[in-house]
């Protein structure tokens, strides 16, 4: 079982509406990661935390993807407004830091936008 | 563009059979993983081989880092039907997060 928590496993939404899903990082762990994985297997990364302070983003992220870890809480992705390309899985890993190169991924949130 | 790529898209082998799934990468690094990931599961690492290493061995695993040649592979033994996922490399540039390749999908038949 893994150790990093991910949910909703499956999430259906409608073009244009919001999708949020979260992720409970492996015990200890102060970094996060978000990556969208395609149907062709191809791994996309979104997003990285350090306890709550985003490390790096790329710009995707920063137009219609947002995301937080806050202190005490599960960390969260949300769509604001879904596509039918945003369809994937989205995995989120946990790591002691950047260069430890020691990930732990959850079983991810497979979204299905129609 | 990818950063980390397997040679191959798929390979097919008998139970019992041995395999070695390759990967190349284009940047310099501090470590390189290898991932299985089983369907509807996420990457599970199998193997953390650092720069300065040249092999490194999990069970029936065996991975190696040619970091002249920018190459890895990853060998299993004595495979099983349950080796059947889809097997990764990533790489760590140490200012980055890693870097995924887009698989290899490797089947086990019995």
């Amino acid at each position: 079982n893994s150790k990093v928590i991910q949910t909703p496993r499956y999430l259906v939404k409608g073009q244009g509406q919001k999708a949020k899903m979260r992720c409970i990082p492996e015990k200890g762990h102060p970094v996060v990661f978000w990556y969208q994985q395609n149907k062709n297997n191809e791994f996309k990364f979104l997003i990285n935390f350090q306890n709550q302070e985003v490390l790096q983003q790329i710009d995707m992220t920063e137009k219609r993807f947002s995301a937080e870890c806050p202190s005490n809480s599960p960390c969260s992705l949300e769509i604001q407004s879904s596509e039918a390309g945003d369809s994937a899985l989205y995995l989120c890993a946990s790591s002691l830091g950047q260069g430890y190169s020691d990930y732990t991924f959850g079983s991810g949130t497979r979204l299905l936008v129609i | 563009s990818q950063l980390a790529e397997e040679n191959s898209w798929a390979l097919s082998v008998h139970e019992g059979e041995s395999v070695t799934v390759n990967c190349s990468y284009k940047t310099s690094i501090t470590a390189l993983q290898w991932y299985r990931q089983k369907s509807g599961k996420g990457p599970a690492q199998l193997i953390l081989i650092r720069s300065n290493e040249r092999e490194k061995r999990n069970g029936r695993l065996r991975a190696t880092l040619d970091t002249s040649s920018q190459s890895s592979s990853l060998s299993i033994t004595a495979t099983r039907c349950e080796d059947t996922a889809v097997y990764f490399c990533a790489t760590d540039d140490g200012n980055n997060a890693p870097r995924f390749g887009a698989g290899t999908k490797l089947s086990v038949k019995p």
